[in-house]
């Protein structure tokens, strides 16, 4: 378990209304990742970040803006949300120490009507 | 942009059955990672391999690396019903902190 928490788990939404997703984490690390993942695409990375403050934009950033105030807590806002943005949402974190790996958070499907 | 295409998209087998899953690029990765993912959760790491050739065995799963880096394969001996689940291949390289994630393989293992 890394200490990942996504909330909320679900949300259903209408077009047009802002949303706020949030990851938050207990050990500090410093990379954290907003991903969506959506029928036979995979997992794609939306934002990430490398610090409080410090974050850049990933494959699929359009529509979507990220902030990180502190280490453990990392949000995902949709300004205005669309129905292209129905997904399932995951936070990942990779551990301090040069490996690569990630954990995942178990997500936060969002359907936008 | 780096892209990772895994082969088959859907699997349906019966228990004790062998079969082999793919992950495949036109680039080259310094690690690769696999990853399986249940429903309703996030993926979970299985292995990551380093080196060109590389072999790494999971108990009846046995991960290949390409000796060109581009291509992983994942073999599963006796498939069980905990098999199930979604296998995604990710690469990575050194000094990018991005991974990037292949399209993924559904694996269905009927008891």
């Amino acid at each position: 378990d890394a200490g990942i928490t996504q909330s909320p788990r679900h949300k259903v939404t209408e077009t047009g209304t802002p949303v706020t997703l949030r990851c938050h984490q207990t050990e500090n690390h410093r990379y954290m990742y907003w991903y969506r993942q959506d029928p036979g695409h995979g997992l794609r990375l939306i934002h990430y970040s490398y610090g409080v403050k410090d974050t850049d934009k990933g494959e699929v950033s359009d529509g979507y803006s990220v902030s990180r105030s502190k280490t453990e807590d990392f949000l995902l806002t949709l300004e205005s949300a669309t129905s292209s943005q129905t997904s399932v949402y995951f936070c990942a974190i990779r551990p301090t120490g040069g490996s690569e790996k990630l954990f995942f958070g178990s997500g936060t499907q969002l359907s936008v009507l | 942009t780096q892209l990772l295409e895994q082969s088959p998209q859907f699997l349906s087998i019966q228990e004790g059955e062998n079969l082999t899953v793919y992950c495949n690029s036109s680039s080259v990765f310094s690690s690769l990672q696999w990853y399986r993912q249940e429903p309703g959760e996030g993926p979970v790491l299985l292995v990551t391999v380093v080196t060109g050739g590389e072999v790494k065995k999971l108990k009846r799963l046995t991960f290949q690396f390409g000796d060109a880096r581009k291509d992983s394969s994942l073999h599963i001996t006796a498939a069980q019903p905990g098999d199930t689940g979604l296998y995604l291949c990710a690469g990575g390289n050194f000094g990018n902190e991005k991974l990037t994630f292949g399209t993924g393989t559904r694996l269905t293992i009927i008891p």
